[in-house]
């Protein structure tokens, strides 16, 4: 089956800082979304990626689709208390979304 | 927009009774829609793939006996759990798939947090 690796786990940050996770994947994807969940609520989309070495952006978020189209980032910069979440990774194919494990942020004020 | 409710948001049932959850597309029309499940700490498992008009696809390991689908316009489709136990107490989670250009987007709903005693 596919496999999908999410890392870090957790991350535990100052705010202000900088934070990157990446997920790798054995099988090549048409498709890499971001996802960022809060406790007890549905994920939210914040970035898509459609283009194998695309860079996007959204406010101070960044993200890429890898070349090879097995992997893919999500940079936050200056990271602030409202970021803290469960981020997700999760590439698309036939239709079909797999998540990864998850990061999850932590940031003290 | 794109813009996804459910309800209800929290439920709580007796083991052995069924539970209906709705999930709703309000701003989008949505010939599919997905199902899934996501136990504490852990990440979401999709259960099965809604399509308006037909049979649910039911991922390896999910019994469509036990969680019914119904797709029965192109903004509601349902997950009844039949027969609930204590180990279907979860949170369950929708998505759909606007019909657009740009189909590989989903877009989930809040999530219903079903407790079975």
């Amino acid at each position: 089956g596919q496999q999908l690796n999410q890392s870090p786990q957790s991350m535990f940050i100052q705010e202000g800082e900088d934070v990157s996770m990446n997920c790798t994947s054995s099988s090549i994807f048409n498709t890499w979304l971001w996802y960022k969940q809060d406790p007890g609520e549905g994920p939210v989309l914040l970035i898509a990626l459609y283009k194998a070495g695309e860079l996007t952006s959204n406010g101070r978020l960044t993200a890429q689709f890898g070349i090879t189209r097995k992997d893919s980032f999500l940079n936050i910069s200056a990271s602030i208390p409202s970021d803290v979440g469960i981020y997700f990774c999760a590439p698309n194919q036939g239709g079909k979304l797999i998540f990864g494990q998850g990061t999850e942020l932590s940031v003290k004020p | 927009g794109a813009v996804v409710s459910q309800h209800p948001s929290r439920v709580i049932c007796k083991s052995g009774t069924s539970v209906k959850i709705e999930c709703r597309s309000l701003d989008f029309q949505a010939t599919t829609m997905f199902w899934y499940r996501q136990f504490p700490k852990q990440s979401l498992m999709l259960m099965a793939t809604s399509n308006e008009g037909s049979k649910a696809t039911y991922e390896q390991g999910v019994e469509k006996d036990k969680f019914l689908i119904n797709h029965a316009s192109l903004t509601l489709s349902t997950l009844t759990v039949t027969s609930a136990h204590p180990e279907d107490s979860s949170f369950y989670i929708c998505s759909a798939n606007p019909i657009r250009e740009i189909y590989n987007e989903q877009f989930f709903g809040p999530g219903t947090r079903l407790t079975v005693l």
